[in-house]
C-alpha cells in the first residue's frame, strides 16, 4: 500500500518567512509532484520531479522552489511567503513507467500566511 | 499546454438517481484520462481511468466515456448513494510528458438521502 506523507497538516506563517513543506513516499516512485488546491481552480501543478535532483516547472512555479536530494523525499520551498500563497498544498507520487500512471496523494498541508 | 475544463462545478442529486460530470480537453494528442474522488478532508484517490484507444469503461456503478473527436470525456455514476458525495476531478495526461497531468476545476457532488 503506497503511503505518501506530508510533514504538517496545518501551518501558519507570517509574510516574508521562508517556508518548507516536506513530502515523503515509501514506494520507490520515480515521480513526485507538488500541487496547490484552491476552490474553483482544481489542482494546479507547481513543480514536479522525475528523478533525484531533477525538477521541472509546472503551471504556477512563481514564488516557489523545490528540492529532491533523495528519491523518497520532495520538498517545496516558499522563499518569502506571501498572503496569496495561502492554500492547500498536495504532494503526489507515481511510478515512472509508461502505463503505470496513477498518482498517489498525500493528506495535504493547509498553509495560512498572515 | 493542455487545458481541461470541467462542468458542472456543483451537482446535487437525489439518492438513487444518476450523476454525470463532463470534461473537455484541448490537446488532441492527450491519451490518458483519470478521474479522482476527494472526500471531505481526505486526499484525492483514483476511481477510474480510460485510455484513448477505448471508448467506454465501467466499474460497477461508475463508468467513463471518451469521445476523441469531440475531445470530451464524462464520468457517469448510477444509483447514487450518500457516500458518493465528494469532489470529483477529471484529468488529462500531457502529450509531451507522460508524467504530467492537467486537472479540471472539480465538481462537488451532493447526494441527498
Amino acid at each position: 500500500d503506497v503511503k505518501v506523507t506530508q510533514s504538517s497538516r496545518y501551518l501558519v506563517k507570517r509574510t516574508g518567512e521562508k517556508v518548507f513543506l516536506e513530502c515523503v513516499q515509501d514506494m520507490d516512485h520515480e515521480n513526485m509532484f507538488w500541487y496547490r488546491q484552491d476552490p474553483g481552480l482544481g489542482l494546479r501543478l507547481i513543480y514536479f520531479s522525475y528523478d533525484v535532483k531533477m525538477k521541472e516547472k509546472g503551471d504556477i512555479p512563481e514564488g516557489y522552489s523545490v528540492s529532491r536530494e533523495k528519491k523518497e523525499r520532495f520538498s517545496l520551498i516558499l522563499e518569502s511567503a506571501s498572503t496569496n500563497q495561502t492554500s492547500m498544498y498536495l504532494c503526489a507520487s507515481s511510478l515512472g513507467l509508461a502505463g503505470k500512471n496513477e498518482q498517489f496523494f498525500g493528506p495535504g498541508t493547509r498553509l495560512t500566511v498572515l | 499546454g493542455e487545458n481541461v475544463e470541467q462542468h458542472p462545478s456543483t451537482l446535487s442529486v437525489q439518492e438513487g438517481d444518476s450523476a454525470v460530470i463532463k470534461c473537455t480537453y484541448s490537446d488532441s494528442a492527450s491519451n490518458y484520462f483519470p478521474w479522482y474522488k476527494q472526500e471531505l478532508g481526505k486526499r484525492p484517490q483514483l476511481i477510474i481511468d480510460i485510455r484513448s484507444n477505448v471508448g467506454e469503461k465501467k466499474d460497477q456503478r461508475i463508468a467513463v466515456t471518451l469521445n476523441k473527436t469531440a475531445k470530451h470525456f464524462s464520468l457517469h455514476i448510477t444509483e447514487t448513494q450518500p457516500e458518493d458525495s465528494a469532489v470529483y476531478f477529471c484529468a488529462a495526461r500531457g502529450a509531451n510528458n507522460f508524467n504530467k497531468f492537467y486537472f479540471g476545476s472539480g465538481t462537488k457532488l451532493n447526494v441527498k438521502p
